[in-house]
């Protein structure tokens, strides 16, 4: 079993809609970040948490909000989202720090659906 | 800027037998990270092996090992006896500072079919 969790696994909704996407991990881990996976394609990183702060926004419309409550939770936040929105969004931890050793977990991903 | 490529978008390979998937990369980073993961049709990232940088051997992990030629900036994953399960998407993947930040870099992975 993932030990990052992420719901809801499955959510449609429409442009005008007002939704959130949670991530939990007990792990201890620092870092926490949100990909977002189109089909048949790789993940493509959105955000990325260092101790609770943002540290990397990949130049992500607005209409996507990453919020860090504590360093457990990671959510984020969508708001008038557009038909191509529609994707896999992973979310991921790591110990953090500035070393380039220690993989990322992954969650088993929201499968978002814009209609 | 690192850079990720696999350059086989798709492979079958009949059941039992060993299969290397390719990884090359590009940075001029002295210190980087290389690993694979393993996605399922379910969705999830699973985290198979990794290398870095100034590891002297390759990485090994029960099935999995890392054929790692620095040098040639290559990283390429070899399954031995390969399974049925090991039906899945294979991406390559590379961390590294970029902009000051840690970053997970994907290529564009290697979908691999296990024939019975």
């Amino acid at each position: 079993d993932t030990e990052v969790t992420q719901t809801p696994k499955h959510l449609v909704m429409g442009m005008t809609n007002k939704k959130s996407l949670k991530c939990e991990q007990h792990m201890g881990h620092r870092a926490m970040y949100w990909y977002k996976q189109k089909a048949k394609k790789p993940p493509e990183l959105m955000f990325v948490y260092s101790y609770e702060k943002l540290s990397i926004n990949e130049s992500v419309p607005s209409r996507f909000s990453p919020e860090c409550p504590n360093s457990s939770l990671l959510n984020l936040h969508l708001h008038a989202l557009q038909p191509e929105d529609s994707a896999l969004y992973l979310c991921a931890s790591s110990q953090g720090g500035t070393g380039v050793t220690g993989e990322l977990f992954f969650g088993e991903g929201s499968r978002l659906t814009v209609l | 800027a690192q850079k990720i490529t696999q350059t086989q978008p798709g492979m079958f390979v009949q059941e039992k037998e060993a299969v290397t998937l390719d990884c090359t990369y590009d940075t001029s980073d002295p210190s980087y990270g290389l690993f694979w993961y393993k996605q399922p049709s379910s969705g999830e990232m699973i985290f198979l092996i990794y290398q870095g940088s100034y590891d002297q051997q390759n990485a090994t992990e029960g099935r999995y090992s890392l054929n790692f030629q620095k040098a040639r900036k290559s990283a390429n994953l070899v399954i031995s006896a390969s399974q049925l399960g090991d039906s899945a998407m294979y991406f390559c993947a590379m961390r590294g500072i970029i902009q000051g930040a840690q970053k997970l870099v994907f290529g564009q992975g290697t979908r691999l079919t296990i024939n019975p």
